[in-house]
């Protein structure tokens, strides 16, 4: 199957500060790809996506890297606040395929 | 939100016993996909759905029958429910299937004791 994975499990972050999550992907084939924010208990929250004709995405707070390159996406989260205290994972999506894979996710604690 | 919703969202049984699960959707979209989420396996595909009486298997389909009857529902049936099977039931949909926007519902939890 494909592999979707996250270079780092936990992430703690001062309020104010900017986070970062990564993550790996391994089919070159992949086109499009998602991110998603998770809350305890909740279903997981569409944030931002991004296709592979694009380097950078940015929505509200949030901006999407792309390296085709190195296969590589990352999520940015500027001025973090409590409320983006969740899991955060990422999804890639292939023309070529009928589904989506997923990542484990990162836990992203923001320290009030 | 995407308008999705699951049924039951918690649900306990016991071995052997049948479960269904229903998703509905009020967006219209072509793909119904049910996922299961279990701890240090991040989301797994049991099977999805890609129009009316249209299905197909997943990576973790054993186990699992589904049926689409109408645009709106897809449900999820364990025939007979087993430990392993305990989990969280996610259900999502997408109009333009692994390439377009996937949006979640918000789970159901089902223990299998």
């Amino acid at each position: 199957g494909e592999s979707v994975g996250l270079h780092l499990p936990t992430l703690s972050v001062q309020e104010g500060d900017n986070s970062i999550i990564n993550c790996a992907y391994s089919n070159s084939a992949s086109d499009y790809f998602i991110w998603y924010k998770q809350e305890s208990g909740k279903g997981p929250q569409f944030i931002i996506d991004i296709r592979s004709n694009m380097d950078k995405r940015q929505g509200q707070r949030v901006t999407v890297l792309l390296n085709k390159t190195v296969k590589h996406l990352s999520l940015q989260i500027a001025a973090t606040q409590p409320g983006d205290s969740a899991v955060y994972f990422c999804a890639e999506g292939a023309n070529t395929g009928n589904q989506f894979y997923f990542g484990t996710g990162t836990s992203l604690t923001v320290i009030p | 939100d995407a308008g999705i919703t699951q049924s039951p969202r918690h649900k306990v049984t016991e071995t052997g016993t049948p479960v269904t699960l229903r998703c509905h959707q009020t967006e219209n979209h072509r793909y119904m996909y049910w996922y299961r989420q279990d701890p240090g396996h991040g989301l797994r595909l049991i099977h999805y759905s890609y129009g009316v009486k249209d299905t197909d298997k997943g990576e973790v389909s054993d186990g699992y029958s589904v049926s689409r009857s109408k645009t709106e529902d897809f449900l999820l049936t364990l025939e007979s429910a087993t430990s392993s099977q305990t989990s969280v039931y996610f259900c999502a949909i997408s109009e333009g299937g692994p390439t377009g926007e996937l949006f979640f519902g918000e789970g159901s939890r089902l223990t299998v004791l």
